[in-house]
């Protein structure tokens, strides 16, 4: 299973761009690359999925090297509201005994 | 999208007693549930991995006579916390797999308080 190094915390100011950056240097071929946002008590949400390049939706973007040894989680404009702690999760659950280890974590602050 | 519910949302207990926790997917069917638990500022932890039909892959160091999990159906999966002691507090949320590699859906998490 591919393990995931991400900056314990991370603080920003409303409005700006925030990038959070991972490392899975033992990606396999098959793995998917997965952004999830969890508050307090709740579980965890999908912010957006990738495998290679750069892939875009209305909440986020992910940015992945040729190599696909770290992703880049790029949440525009940040808001109060995106206050929480964000994981990257690396794996593939189309194969057998396929399953998805959850890293320590980003806890991103956004300040007024 | 997907939805995956859990219940109950919170439940508190007597030490001794045992908690079952339900975890369904609404709106698609699951050939694969997980289940995590998750204690205060920590990350989630991978507890066991649960087919349709078949007996459930535990984590090592998780206990699976302590933590009976049964998968009978593609749309519901249950936790069952045996003898529950103050120790097994914890958040507990489970997700779900159609088996596609791209698909894995969270629940919201049940808060287990074992008094």
């Amino acid at each position: 299973l591919a393990k995931t190094t991400q900056p314990i915390s991370m603080d920003s100011y409303e409005g700006q761009e925030v990038n959070i950056t991972c490392s899975h240097n033992n990606i396999a071929t098959n793995d998917y690359i997965t952004w999830y946002q969890q508050f307090p008590s709740q579980g965890p949400r999908f912010i957006i999925q990738g495998y290679k390049t750069k892939v875009t939706n209305e909440v986020a973007s992910l940015f992945i090297p040729a190599d696909r040894k770290s992703s880049t989680l790029s949440l525009p404009r940040v808001s109060l509201s995106d206050t929480a702690v964000y994981y990257c999760l690396v794996g593939d659950l189309s194969r057998k005994g396929g399953k998805l280890i959850f890293g320590q974590g980003t806890e991103l602050s956004v300040k007024p | 999208g997907a939805v995956v519910s859990q219940h109950p949302s919170w439940v508190i207990c007597k030490s001794g007693t045992s908690v079952k926790i339900e975890c369904r997917s609404l709106d698609f069917q699951a050939t694969t549930m997980f289940w995590y638990r998750q204690f205060p500022k920590k990350s989630l932890m991978l507890m066991a991995t649960s087919n349709e039909g078949s007996k459930a892959t535990y984590e090592q160091g998780v206990e699976k006579d302590k933590f009976l999990i049964n998968h009978a159906s593609l749309t519901l999966s249950t936790l069952t916390v045996t003898s529950a002691h103050p120790e097994d507090s914890s958040f507990y949320i489970c997700s779900a797999s159609d088996g596609r590699a791209d698909e894995q859906f969270f629940g919201p998490g049940t808060r287990l308080t074992v008094l």
